[in-house]
């Protein structure tokens, strides 16, 4: 597997402002996704980040809301913008590794994010 | 449109007893499929998967999952529950590839001492 963390682990913000959540991978992936975990419920794919192009989202995200940057293979940010309380959840990154661990996903430890 | 049902929304067992945590799947094709657990505060982490092959796969933990295509099913079992057990389990399926994965609504596990 891959060692993923992510910054920070938790917040609080005031509504109106914007974070940005990192998540590096100790290994070259060829995959890396954002999730949302709302609170009490599954995970939601927000989008895939895309090395070297634009993120690719799902039905309901848009990028004005979760702009996000992959520089590299190791590396993405997800930036919550405009943030409510609605935004109050669980981010988490996973990668897809190359290689013999291909279509397999594994999960960072996930930001914490309360919006007042 | 694939889809994840765990039907189970909160379990209670005692330590040392056995467990299974049911999830039934949709998906047109042959799916991909996968047990996360979830302790308090932390991430997601890999149990087990099903790709192809043999339909009875072992995991991490002492855990393993059953795939039945006919009942459209890949349930959890671990033959003897440890208090360290007590999390949240998802199901979830998908097609591989660097394709989304469809997560169920979790299952609440609940150890008695």
């Amino acid at each position: 597997s891959a060692v993923i963390s992510q910054k920070p682990s938790r917040d609080i913000c005031q509504r109106g402002t914007s974070l940005t959540i990192q998540c590096q991978v100790d290994s070259q992936v060829t995959m890396m996704f954002w999730y949302r975990q709302q609170p009490g419920q599954s995970l939601t794919l927000i989008a895939t980040a895309n090395q070297g192009s634009e993120a690719t989202y799902e039905s309901g995200f848009v990028i004005d809301k979760f702009p996000i940057s992959r520089p590299n293979l190791t590396f993405s940010t997800l930036t919550v913008s405009n943030m409510s309380p609605e935004d109050s959840s669980i981010y988490l990154c996973s990668v897809e590794l190359a290689g013999g661990y291909q279509e397999t996903q594994y999960f960072g430890p996930g930001t914490r994010l309360l919006v007042l | 449109a694939q889809s994840v049902t765990q039907p189970d929304i909160h379990i209670t067992v005692s330590e040392g007893a056995s467990l299974e945590l049911r999830c039934n799947y949709s998906y047109g094709a042959t799916p991909y499929l996968f047990w996360y657990v979830q302790s308090p505060g932390q991430g997601l982490q890999l149990l087990l998967k099903y790709f192809s092959g043999d339909t009875l796969v072992q995991g991490i933990k002492g855990f393993e999952a059953e795939f039945k295509r006919s009942q459209s099913s890949f349930n959890l079992r671990k033959p003897s529950v440890h208090w360290s057990d007590a999390a949240e389990y998802f199901c979830a399926v998908g097609p591989g590839g660097g394709n989304k994965l469809t997560f169920g609504t979790g299952t609440q596990l609940k150890v008695e001492l």
